[in-house]
């Protein structure tokens, strides 16, 4: 069963815009979630990362939401640029464990 | 140039033929981890590795077998694949900061089970 979810495979985003990629949990107990970001034909690369004590975390262009009660995740980023085009995977990690979601392609159009 | 390197990058074998994805990270790092990842289901863990002759469960570990016997190294061994196990794997790699767990991923290896 899918502990992580990302519910939207893919996302459009005009250059310049605002893209939001969401995620949702179900497990409590997770202490830390992360954005990944994966080209084809290569392996993932981490974006941002956030702790469960956290609501808010940022780093230059890519922000990071968790809403606790909502077990709820997203990642904004600002402004999209063609460059960001890529799949996006959503995990959580419980202690050593890592959870992944299914992943977002976001297509970013000049 | 730090980096986590898998070999093979693509594998086609058959039914039963015992194999080994090799993975190797030259950052000392303690921590390694193995996934695969497939269509629909995103990437799942295989098995970690805290540091040398530490190895434990992933999410998916049936099937698969690993060891540490040195810190740079981490194999992933299939001693009767299947063809369920005809996926995309990756090893990963990530220093143990107590912080987050920023994992480094290798290229990955395709496989094909026949």
């Amino acid at each position: 069963d899918q502990q992580v979810k990302q519910n939207s495979p893919s996302l459009s985003v005009q250059e310049g815009r605002i893209s939001i990629l969401n995620c949702d949990y179900t497990n409590s107990m997770f202490d830390y979630f992360l954005w990944y970001k994966k080209y084809p034909a290569e392996g993932p690369t981490f974006l941002i990362s956030i702790s469960s004590i956290k609501d808010k975390n940022e780093d230059g262009r890519f922000t990071v939401f968790l809403n606790k009660s909502a077990k709820h995740l997203s990642l904004h980023i600002v402004p999209s640029q063609p460059g960001d085009s890529a799949v996006y995977f959503c995990a959580a990690s419980e202690g050593n464990q890592f959870y992944f979601g299914t992943g977002t392609s976001l297509t970013v159009i000049p | 140039e730090a980096q986590v390197t898998q070999n093979p990058r693509y594998l086609i074998t058959v039914t039963g033929k015992k194999l080994t994805v090799t993975c190797s990270q030259n950052m000392n790092h303690e921590y390694m981890s193995w996934y695969r990842q497939d269509p629909g289901l995103g990437l799942r863990q295989i098995y970690y590795s805290m540091n040398v002759e530490v190895t434990d469960k992933g999410d998916v570990p049936e099937g698969y077998k690993v060891s540490r016997k040195e810190k740079r190294n981490f194999p992933l061994i299939l001693e009767s694949p299947s063809p369920n196990q005809t996926s995309l794997y990756f090893c990963a790699s990530s220093l143990r900061t107590g912080y987050s767990y920023e994992q480094y991923f290798g290229p990955g290896t395709r496989l094909t089970v026949t």
